[in-house]
């Protein structure tokens, strides 16, 4: 099954410390995967994906095939990170599955 | 260059109306998928189109519908709207069916009554 799991709906963490939101996923295959962001009142936008290898806003993420995870973290958060963060999965046909995400809290 | 744009923004409907829910693409996606994002829950694939045809569809029943134009822009309907319909519908277009990454409107809150 292709499944995506983000095991914790809240996390919270005071300006400056490092941060990290957990992402498994369950695929047969090579997998795509993404973390997408959503700040208050906005649309949900593209984070980072794993093929690019990039950092975002101080963000990276790395694959790891061997425990089927794609953690996302930050060495230092700030309060504007504080936002809810999906990670999803490109499924059969290009479909994308989302974890259920976390919300991010960054307090001052 | 134009994001994705949906309409209407919020909708309430009752029990056993239909509703058709709107999706213009970004400029250059030619691919259009729709997710259904109930209260605290990720999205859920419902299903895309491509050039105007259905190219996949997730665990949704027939009731859940769609159409995909010839300038791209697409359109979701819903018979019969059950209350569990109550969610977020968003849209999101992409280039192509490869492996190019999808763009997001800020989706239409549909609540049944």
């Amino acid at each position: 099954a292709q499944r995506v799991t983000q095991p914790e709906k809240l996390l919270s963490v005071f300006k400056g410390a490092p941060v990290e939101l957990k992402c498994n996923y369950s695929y047969s295959g090579s997998p795509e995967l993404f973390w997408y962001v959503q700040y208050s009142r906005q649309r949900l936008q593209l984070l980072l994906r794993h093929i690019s290898r990039e950092s975002i806003k101080g963000f990276t993420a790395d694959l790891n095939k061997g425990e089927t995870s794609f953690h996302l973290k930050k060495p230092f958060a700030q309060e504007e990170d504080s936002a809810m963060y999906y990670c999803a999965l490109r499924g059969q046909g290009g479909k994308l599955i989302f974890g259920q995400g976390t919300e991010l809290s960054v307090k001052p | 260059e134009t994001g994705v744009t949906q309409s209407p923004t919020h909708l309430i409907k009752t029990r056993g109306q239909q509703v058709t829910l709107r999706c213009s693409s970004q400029s250059g996606h030619n691919t259009v998928s729709w997710y259904q994002q109930a209260l605290g829950q990720g999205p859920q694939f419902i299903f895309q189109y491509y050039r105007e045809e259905e190219n996949g569809r997730g665990n949704f029943p027939p009731r859940f519908s769609g159409l995909q134009f010839p300038n791209y822009s697409s359109e979701l309907n819903v018979n019969a709207l059950e209350l569990d319909d109550s969610a977020l519908y968003l849209c999101a277009s992409s280039k192509g069916q490869g492996n190019q990454p999808q763009h997001f409107g800020d989706g239409t809150r549909l609540s049944i009554l």
